[in-house]
């Protein structure tokens, strides 16, 4: 099974700063990496596919980027709506697997 | 719109079954592969199982592989987790989740809608 790990687990940041979240898969994945925002007591919403692609509806102010086995994840400028968990998951084979999350909180 | 909407939750003793229901709505349900994702209290997202558009084919994950089976009826459009033998460590919310493109096996691996959760608890 492909082993997925992100750093940092949280984070604290100010509304407008730059946050920058890493992903790193225990093996070659091409870009076949996704991102998810998890809020409390909601769905998880897919914000980024093929390591860099924005989802459907996602702000500009969230990006992604790498391939193979290291990639990141940005929100340019933090706002209050941002706070929740994100995930990386790989979709290279099955099972499929997620990060254990980093939940991002506003200072 | 897409609904997905899980049902069955609740709780169990430890070595009993439960079955979860996902009834879909708003798409082409017999074209696309539905996953299982669950969440343990206070911990991250853990994928379980998926099915083929069809039906035909399934992967579970290893922790539930045995145990749990995945099924749909494309007639009632609806995706079923049947869960038996459950252990405490399977207490968790239940989301199903569509995949975002109609495609056969493999599965893409990723999705586009989710339901809003069930929760399963095991406790005695």
């Amino acid at each position: 099974d492909i082993q997925m790990t992100q750093s940092p687990s949280s984070l604290s940041a100010s509304v407008g700063d730059r946050v920058t979240i890493t992903c790193q898969a225990s093996q070659h994945i091409n870009n076949y990496l996704n991102w998810y925002q998890h809020k409390p007591g909601k769905a998880p919403k897919l914000l980024i596919y093929d390591a860099s692609r924005l989802g459907t509806g996602v702000p500009s102010r969230f990006s992604g980027s790498g391939s193979g086995t290291d990639f990141t994840f940005t929100i340019s400028s933090l706002q209050p709506e941002d706070i929740a968990t994100y995930y990386c998951q790989q979709y290279y084979n099955l099972p499929l697997t997620f990060g254990p999350g980093t939940n991002v909180d506003i200072k | 719109q897409v609904q997905l909407v899980e049902s069955g939750g609740g709780e169990v003793q430890p070595g009993r079954s439960l079955r979860l229901s996902c009834a879909a709505s708003g798409f082409t349900f017999s074209s696309y592969g539905i996953h299982w994702v669950r969440q343990a209290p206070g911990k991250g997202l853990e994928w379980v199982a998926v099915i083929s558009y069809d039906g035909g084919r399934n992967y579970y994950a290893d922790s539930v592989n045995g145990r749990f089976t995945i099924s749909r009826d494309n007639s009632k459009n609806t995706v079923y987790l049947q869960m038996n033998s459950l252990r405490p460590e399977d207490t968790a919310v239940y989301y199903c989740a569509k995949e975002v493109y109609s495609s056969g096996w493999p599965p893409v691996g990723y999705f586009d809608y989710w339901g809003q959760g069930n929760l399963v608890t095991v406790s005695s």
